[in-house]
């Protein structure tokens, strides 16, 4: 399975701030995910994102509000934008064991974020 | 809307039993199926796949899966306090789309 980091691991905002996670990953992939999970809640995707295209967002998230990037294949970063106390969650990196956008789904170690 | 149901538990078993999780789901042609482990403040861990219809065993760990009654489950054998920890079902309904569950919270008592 691939080795994800994700940075930060956690961090404390202001409201009205933006917060950019960087995810990086040991091997080449073609598909990346983001997910969050609220506190006490299952995960949801926020966006699938593929290496020379824009991301693709899951009803309910926009790309103002989490811009993705993902510049080459091996890394992404996902930021979340104007941040409120409701975008306190984890968010999770991951990518597939295949290295497309099917098999077994592996995550990072995920990014805790605490909006005050 | 397809739906991954699990039951939230908590599911309290004592140490050394055998621990049931179920889960149900209603994409009829999901063709992969998975089990995570998280503890509490990490992320999900990957502990079992299956495929096809039947068991599937590992250490003390088996995942079963009946297609036709749309359901998965996991049974943790000899289960022991470190096994205590949400276990989420997934499965993988296409384009690149893997559905959740809620996850199952189970409690090992010494």
């Amino acid at each position: 399975s691939a080795v994800i980091s994700q940075k930060p691991s956690r961090d404390i905002c202001q409201r009205g701030t933006s917060l950019t996670i960087q995810c990086q990953v040991d091997s080449q992939v073609t598909m990346m995910f983001w997910y969050r999970q609220q506190p006490g809640q299952s995960l949801t995707l926020i966006a699938t994102a593929n290496q020379g295209s824009e991301a693709t967002y899951e009803s309910g998230f926009v790309i103002d509000k989490f811009p993705i990037s993902r510049p080459n294949l091996t890394f992404s970063t996902l930021t979340v934008s104007n941040m409120s106390p409701e975008d306190s969650s984890i968010y999770l990196c991951s990518v597939s064991g295949s290295g497309g956008g099917t098999g077994e789904l592996f995550f990072g170690e995920g990014s805790r974020l605490t909006v005050l | 809307q397809k739906e991954v149901e699990q039951n939230s538990g908590p599911l309290s078993v004592p140490e050394g039993a055998i621990a049931s999780l179920n889960c149900t789901y209603s994409d009829r042609v999901s063709q992969s199926f998975f089990w995570y482990r998280q503890y509490s403040g990490k992320s999900p861990e990957l502990i079992m796949s299956i495929y096809s219809n039947g068991d599937k065993e590992d250490g003390r760990f088996t995942a079963q899966l009946n297609k036709a009654s749309q359901y998965v489950s996991l049974l943790i054998r000899d289960s022991q306090p470190s096994d205590s920890a949400t276990y989420l079902c997934a499965i993988y309904s296409g384009t690149y789309k893997y559905i959740f569950g809620t996850g199952t919270r189970l409690k090992v008592l010494a």
